[in-house]
């Protein structure tokens, strides 16, 4: 149980161009979504909070014009990089908090590879 | 500040080897402290979650430790394994109200037949 998935699993685009990538909850209602980013040989850092229905919360630094969050439902999360430059070039982890957990636990997701060319 | 750091930053060793890795955190509040491992090009899975009244917890050939007096905690990793080669990561959460995960900065494990 408790598995969250992404998509793409790796993505290579032209610079200018957007990019959405995907993260859902299989087998479980997510209220919470988080978004992170992760560079090479550096630990995850979270970029937003997502809750359905509502806007995401953006961490400091995080432009929320460039990076759009939606979380429509309870299963689905959606990160789009717009107008991806080289510099976006990264590791994108989502992850889930389940409805009515009342622990803290994230369920974590596979990631996606971005590449910007 | 709230902080976690984790040494050593890598470690390489011999299959069938021990090994522990080691978190300290200053999180105040604290809530719970979690292990996770993460393959190269991979999201992060669970190993084990300790709470704050909890000072031992296995999952098969891991074993971590929690020392919430001194804020350290450790992960032994027993008769490694090949695949146990991967980063592991400590995770400290907060108290009540906040959700977010402090990261360490995770420790790269490498290990050698």
């Amino acid at each position: 149980g408790a598995v969250v998935s992404q998509h793409p699993s790796w993505v290579i685009c032209k610079s200018g161009t957007s990019v959405k990538i995907e993260c859902r909850s299989l087998d479980f209602q997510a209220t919470t979504m988080f978004w992170y980013r992760q560079f090479p040989k550096q630990s995850l850092m979270l970029m937003a909070t997502s809750n359905e229905g509502s806007k995401a919360t953006y961490e400091q630094g995080v432009e929320k014009d460039k990076f759009l969050i939606n979380h429509a439902s309870l299963t689905l999360s959606t990160l789009t990089v717009t107008s991806a430059h080289p510099e976006d070039s990264s590791f994108y982890i989502c992850s889930a908090r389940e409805a009515g957990d009342w622990t803290d636990t994230q369920y974590f997701g596979p990631g996606t590879r971005l590449t910007v060319l | 500040k709230n902080q976690v750091e984790q040494s050593p930053q890598s470690l390489i060793i011999l299959e069938g080897k021990n090994c522990t890795l080691q978190c300290n955190y200053t999180v105040s509040p604290f809530s719970n402290l979690r292990w996770y491992k993460q393959d190269t090009g991979r999201g992060p899975v669970s190993l084990t979650i300790m709470t704050f009244s909890e000072n031992t917890k296995s999952n098969g050939r891991y074993t971590a430790t929690l020392d919430a007096d001194t804020k350290q905690s450790s992960l032994h990793i027993t008769a490694s394994q090949l695949s146990d080669s991967a980063s592991y990561i400590c995770v400290v959460s907060g108290g009540p109200g906040t959700y977010k995960y402090i990261f360490g900065t995770g420790t790269r494990l490498k290990v050698l037949a």
